[in-house]
Protein backbone atom coordinates (compact mmCIF):
# COMPACT_ATOMS: atom_id res chain seq x y z
CA UNK A 1 0.00 0.00 0.00
CA UNK A 2 1.29 3.81 -0.91
CA UNK A 3 1.56 5.24 2.55
CA UNK A 4 0.66 8.73 2.70
CA UNK A 5 2.71 11.04 4.99
CA UNK A 6 1.69 14.47 6.18
CA UNK A 7 3.60 17.33 8.02
CA UNK A 8 3.14 18.52 10.57
CA UNK A 9 0.54 17.00 11.95
CA UNK A 10 -1.17 20.45 13.59
CA UNK A 11 -0.93 24.14 12.83
CA UNK A 12 -1.53 27.23 14.74
CA UNK A 13 -1.86 30.06 12.13
CA UNK A 14 -2.45 33.80 12.71
CA UNK A 15 -5.44 35.15 10.53
CA UNK A 16 -4.24 36.73 7.09
CA UNK A 17 -0.88 34.69 7.60
CA UNK A 18 0.30 32.00 4.62
CA UNK A 19 0.26 28.20 6.07
CA UNK A 20 1.78 25.39 4.40
CA UNK A 21 1.37 21.54 4.43
CA UNK A 22 3.65 18.70 3.32
CA UNK A 23 2.42 15.30 2.10
CA UNK A 24 5.00 12.14 0.99
CA UNK A 25 3.73 9.18 -0.71
CA UNK A 26 5.85 6.17 -0.68
CA UNK A 27 5.31 5.46 -4.02
CA UNK A 28 5.24 7.69 -6.94
CA UNK A 29 1.39 8.95 -7.85
CA UNK A 30 2.44 9.59 -11.73
CA UNK A 31 -0.19 7.46 -13.43
CA UNK A 32 0.14 5.78 -16.23
CA UNK A 33 -2.47 7.52 -17.80
CA UNK A 34 -0.19 10.70 -17.23
CA UNK A 35 -2.04 11.93 -14.67
CA UNK A 36 -1.04 12.24 -10.87
CA UNK A 37 -4.23 11.59 -8.78
CA UNK A 38 -3.57 13.28 -5.81
CA UNK A 39 -6.10 15.09 -3.55
CA UNK A 40 -6.52 17.60 -0.94
CA UNK A 41 -9.61 17.48 1.45
CA UNK A 42 -10.48 19.48 4.09
CA UNK A 43 -12.96 18.26 7.45
CA UNK A 44 -13.91 21.44 8.80
CA UNK A 45 -15.51 21.14 12.85
CA UNK A 46 -18.39 18.55 12.72
CA UNK A 47 -18.64 18.18 8.49
CA UNK A 48 -17.93 16.16 6.28
CA UNK A 49 -14.97 16.12 4.46
CA UNK A 50 -14.95 18.30 1.26
CA UNK A 51 -12.88 18.11 -1.89
CA UNK A 52 -9.97 21.33 -2.39
CA UNK A 53 -7.70 20.15 -5.24
CA UNK A 54 -7.64 17.18 -7.48
CA UNK A 55 -4.76 16.70 -9.84
CA UNK A 56 -2.45 17.77 -7.90
CA UNK A 57 -2.99 21.51 -8.04
CA UNK A 58 -6.50 21.85 -10.09
CA UNK A 59 -9.10 23.85 -7.59
CA UNK A 60 -12.52 22.17 -7.18
CA UNK A 61 -14.67 25.08 -8.89
CA UNK A 62 -15.84 27.56 -5.84
CA UNK A 63 -12.76 26.80 -3.74
CA UNK A 64 -10.85 30.18 -2.89
CA UNK A 65 -7.99 31.38 -4.59
CA UNK A 66 -6.46 31.19 -1.53
CA UNK A 67 -5.57 27.46 -1.46
CA UNK A 68 -3.35 26.06 -4.51
CA UNK A 69 -1.44 22.78 -4.12
CA UNK A 70 2.10 21.90 -5.97
CA UNK A 71 4.43 19.05 -6.17
CA UNK A 72 5.16 16.34 -8.55
CA UNK A 73 5.90 12.17 -7.82
CA UNK A 74 6.02 11.50 -4.05
CA UNK A 75 6.34 15.16 -2.56
CA UNK A 76 3.32 17.59 -2.77
CA UNK A 77 2.13 20.69 -0.78
CA UNK A 78 -0.93 22.55 -0.09
CA UNK A 79 -0.46 26.29 0.83
CA UNK A 80 -2.78 28.75 1.52
CA UNK A 81 -1.89 32.39 0.82
CA UNK A 82 -4.06 34.16 3.96
CA UNK A 83 -5.20 31.82 6.37
CA UNK A 84 -8.89 32.70 7.40
CA UNK A 85 -11.27 31.44 10.53
CA UNK A 86 -13.14 29.55 8.24
CA UNK A 87 -10.30 27.88 7.01
CA UNK A 88 -10.14 25.66 10.26
CA UNK A 89 -10.30 22.04 10.11
CA UNK A 90 -8.43 18.76 9.29
CA UNK A 91 -6.37 18.73 6.05
CA UNK A 92 -6.31 15.30 3.90
CA UNK A 93 -3.95 14.42 1.33
CA UNK A 94 -5.16 11.19 -0.56
CA UNK A 95 -4.01 9.19 -3.59
CA UNK A 96 -5.91 6.95 -6.19
CA UNK A 97 -3.85 6.19 -8.42
CA UNK A 98 -2.43 3.08 -6.73
CA UNK A 99 -5.21 0.88 -5.00
CA UNK A 100 -5.67 0.52 -2.03
CA UNK A 101 -6.22 4.71 -2.27
CA UNK A 102 -4.89 6.01 1.01
CA UNK A 103 -5.31 9.04 3.06
CA UNK A 104 -2.49 10.95 4.57
CA UNK A 105 -3.52 11.25 8.90
CA UNK A 106 -4.54 14.35 8.70
CA UNK A 107 -3.08 17.85 9.02
CA UNK A 108 -5.03 19.97 12.09
CA UNK A 109 -5.14 23.59 11.90
CA UNK A 110 -6.01 25.83 14.30
CA UNK A 111 -6.54 29.71 14.25
CA UNK A 112 -4.30 31.92 16.84
CA UNK B 1 -27.93 20.31 -7.17
CA UNK B 2 -26.03 17.03 -5.94
CA UNK B 3 -27.12 15.95 -2.78
CA UNK B 4 -26.36 12.47 -1.34
CA UNK B 5 -28.76 11.49 1.90
CA UNK B 6 -27.69 9.12 4.29
CA UNK B 7 -29.60 7.17 6.25
CA UNK B 8 -29.82 7.46 10.43
CA UNK B 9 -27.65 6.72 13.35
CA UNK B 10 -27.83 3.03 13.84
CA UNK B 11 -27.02 1.23 17.63
CA UNK B 12 -26.34 -2.43 17.37
CA UNK B 13 -24.89 -5.50 18.92
CA UNK B 14 -22.27 -7.25 18.03
CA UNK B 15 -22.94 -10.05 15.78
CA UNK B 16 -25.87 -8.07 14.23
CA UNK B 17 -26.65 -7.71 10.24
CA UNK B 18 -26.65 -3.93 9.50
CA UNK B 19 -27.12 -2.10 6.21
CA UNK B 20 -26.94 1.58 5.80
CA UNK B 21 -28.29 3.79 2.52
CA UNK B 22 -26.75 6.67 0.60
CA UNK B 23 -29.32 8.08 -1.54
CA UNK B 24 -28.36 10.61 -4.64
CA UNK B 25 -30.09 13.46 -6.34
CA UNK B 26 -29.07 16.03 -8.74
CA UNK B 27 -26.93 14.09 -11.30
CA UNK B 28 -27.37 10.50 -13.11
CA UNK B 29 -26.81 8.23 -10.49
CA UNK B 30 -25.74 5.46 -13.02
CA UNK B 31 -22.75 7.37 -14.39
CA UNK B 32 -20.88 7.38 -11.09
CA UNK B 33 -18.94 5.51 -8.78
CA UNK B 34 -19.77 6.06 -5.23
CA UNK B 35 -16.79 5.77 -2.63
CA UNK B 36 -17.44 5.00 1.66
CA UNK B 37 -15.12 6.20 3.97
CA UNK B 38 -14.77 5.08 7.21
CA UNK B 39 -13.97 7.10 10.73
CA UNK B 40 -13.07 6.14 13.52
CA UNK B 41 -13.93 7.86 16.75
CA UNK B 42 -11.62 10.60 16.58
CA UNK B 43 -9.33 9.62 14.20
CA UNK B 44 -8.65 10.15 10.34
CA UNK B 45 -10.64 9.19 7.15
CA UNK B 46 -9.96 5.14 5.59
CA UNK B 47 -11.17 4.94 2.16
CA UNK B 48 -13.38 1.35 2.18
CA UNK B 49 -13.70 1.02 -1.00
CA UNK B 50 -15.88 2.10 -4.57
CA UNK B 51 -19.03 0.88 -6.06
CA UNK B 52 -20.25 1.71 -9.53
CA UNK B 53 -23.76 2.66 -9.57
CA UNK B 54 -24.46 1.48 -13.13
CA UNK B 55 -23.49 -2.46 -13.05
CA UNK B 56 -22.66 -2.55 -9.47
CA UNK B 57 -19.15 -3.40 -10.20
CA UNK B 58 -17.22 -3.40 -6.83
CA UNK B 59 -13.37 -2.96 -5.65
CA UNK B 60 -12.82 -2.90 -1.95
CA UNK B 61 -9.88 -1.87 0.52
CA UNK B 62 -7.90 -5.72 1.29
CA UNK B 63 -8.53 -3.94 4.96
CA UNK B 64 -12.04 -4.02 4.31
CA UNK B 65 -12.50 -6.85 1.67
CA UNK B 66 -14.93 -9.97 3.34
CA UNK B 67 -16.34 -7.89 5.91
CA UNK B 68 -18.42 -5.60 4.32
CA UNK B 69 -20.86 -5.42 1.00
CA UNK B 70 -21.32 -2.30 -1.37
CA UNK B 71 -24.93 -2.96 -3.61
CA UNK B 72 -26.68 -0.40 -5.58
CA UNK B 73 -30.32 -0.16 -6.17
CA UNK B 74 -30.66 1.89 -9.81
CA UNK B 75 -34.47 2.11 -9.34
CA UNK B 76 -34.01 4.48 -6.23
CA UNK B 77 -30.65 5.97 -7.07
CA UNK B 78 -29.48 4.24 -3.82
CA UNK B 79 -26.02 2.50 -2.38
CA UNK B 80 -25.59 0.58 0.33
CA UNK B 81 -23.11 -0.95 2.82
CA UNK B 82 -23.87 -3.66 4.88
CA UNK B 83 -22.48 -5.90 7.30
CA UNK B 84 -23.60 -9.39 7.92
CA UNK B 85 -21.95 -9.86 11.55
CA UNK B 86 -21.09 -6.62 13.49
CA UNK B 87 -18.23 -6.04 15.87
CA UNK B 88 -17.48 -3.31 18.37
CA UNK B 89 -14.73 -2.64 16.06
CA UNK B 90 -17.06 -1.30 13.55
CA UNK B 91 -17.87 1.65 15.63
CA UNK B 92 -17.48 4.41 13.35
CA UNK B 93 -19.08 7.29 11.22
CA UNK B 94 -19.48 6.26 7.76
CA UNK B 95 -19.26 8.39 4.64
CA UNK B 96 -20.50 8.18 1.09
CA UNK B 97 -18.98 10.59 -1.45
CA UNK B 98 -19.21 10.22 -5.53
CA UNK B 99 -16.36 9.95 -7.26
CA UNK B 100 -16.56 13.28 -9.78
CA UNK B 101 -14.91 13.04 -13.45
CA UNK B 102 -14.50 14.59 -16.18
CA UNK B 103 -13.98 13.60 -20.22
CA UNK B 104 -11.74 14.64 -22.82
CA UNK B 105 -11.83 13.24 -26.17
CA UNK B 106 -13.02 10.15 -24.86
CA UNK B 107 -10.89 9.33 -22.44
CA UNK B 108 -12.35 10.19 -18.93
CA UNK B 109 -10.28 10.69 -15.67
CA UNK B 110 -10.94 10.99 -12.06
CA UNK B 111 -11.41 14.11 -10.13
CA UNK B 112 -11.32 12.89 -6.56
CA UNK B 113 -15.14 12.63 -4.26
CA UNK B 114 -16.37 15.96 -4.77
CA UNK B 115 -19.55 15.18 -3.31
CA UNK B 116 -20.36 13.42 0.23
CA UNK B 117 -23.12 12.75 2.44
CA UNK B 118 -22.87 14.05 5.84
CA UNK B 119 -22.23 10.61 7.17
CA UNK B 120 -23.81 7.73 9.30
CA UNK B 121 -23.05 6.69 12.88
CA UNK B 122 -22.57 2.69 13.47
CA UNK B 123 -22.54 2.26 17.26
CA UNK B 124 -21.70 -1.33 18.04
CA UNK B 125 -22.11 -2.18 21.75
CA UNK B 126 -23.39 -5.18 23.88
Amino acid sequence: DIVMTQTPLSLSVTPGQPASISCKSSESLLHTDGKTYFYWYLQKPGQSPQLLIYEVSKRLSGVPERFSGSGSGTDFTLKVSRVEAEDVGVYYCMQNTQLPWTFGQGTEVEIK
Amino acid sequence: EVQLVQSGAEVKKPGESLRISCQASGYMFTAYWIGWVRQLPGKGLEWMGIVYSGDSDATYSPSFQGHVTFSVDKSINTAYLQWSSLKASDTAMYYCARLGGYCVNGVCYKIGFDYWGPGTLVTVSS
